[in-house]
């Protein structure tokens, strides 16, 4: 099957630690994002990457960290520096530049104690 | 900065009405519009775009339209089911290099049987 799968589906952490965060796609997708899902509110992007060794901040990056060391790889690291962790953290890809469509994995809930 | 605006109210129906959910947006002129389709717990899936000039799409029971002037799409689901019922967001790009989009916070649509 293709797709983007993210682990785990539920993640429980103490206050202070870090955590990563996986996302895997077999879609051979260029780009690939990270978003943060509040409740009442819209996805907000923390960071993207348009090819592998690059990645850009979002609007809400203060506190996390990604690496792209492979195109079908893009982990989220959550430091103990961000402030409100508990969420729920979203990865998706697109084939590239300009083709619009987002192929969305199924999340991944991060409680924060 | 840019805002996108989705009515926060959930829209309640009646099986074989048709639906319209509104995405209005402000400060930005954005190539193309998204629409997508989110069930509790789990990663949006898109459903369509439409582009700057392109007044209207369609794909079986779903149709967009899109009005540059009025900075507003509505998105319509004809002859709706109870299968119908999720939350509905609209994302615009935010580069017209590159996929990098922002999103409303999503409107819920319940369809009664």
């Amino acid at each position: 099957d293709g797709g983007i799968t993210q682990s785990p589906k539920y993640l429980f952490r103490k206050e202070g630690q870090n955590v990563t965060l996986s996302c895997e796609q077999n879609l051979n997708h260029d780009a690939m994002y990270w978003y943060r899902q509040d409740p009442g509110q819209g996805l907000r992007l923390i960071y993207y990457s348009q090819i592998v060794n690059d990645f850009q901040k979002g609007d809400i990056a203060e506190g996390y960290s990604v690496s792209r060391e492979k195109k079908e790889s893009f982990p989220l690291t959550v430091t103990s520096a961000q402030k409100n962790p508990t969420a729920f953290y979203l990865c998706a890809s697109s084939p590239g530049t300009r083709s619009g469509e987002q192929y969305f994995g199924p999340g991944t809930r991060l409680t924060v104690t | 900065s840019q805002k996108i605006e989705q009515n926060s109210e959930a829209l309640n129906i009646q099986e074989g009405k048709t639906a319209t959910l509104t995405c209005n947006y402000t400060n930005y002129s954005p190539a193309y519009l998204q629409w997508y389709r989110q069930d509790p717990g789990r990663g949006p899936v898109f459903l369509l775009l439409i582009r700057e000039n392109e007044k209207e799409k369609r794909k079986e029971r779903l149709k967009v339209t899109f009005d540059t002037t009025l900075k507003q799409s509505l998105f319509h689901i004809t002859a709706s089911q109870p299968a119908d019922s999720a939350t509905y967001l609209c994302a615009l790009d935010l580069d017209r290099y590159f996929n990098k989009f922002y999103f409303g916070s999503g409107t819920k649509l319940n369809v009664k049987p």
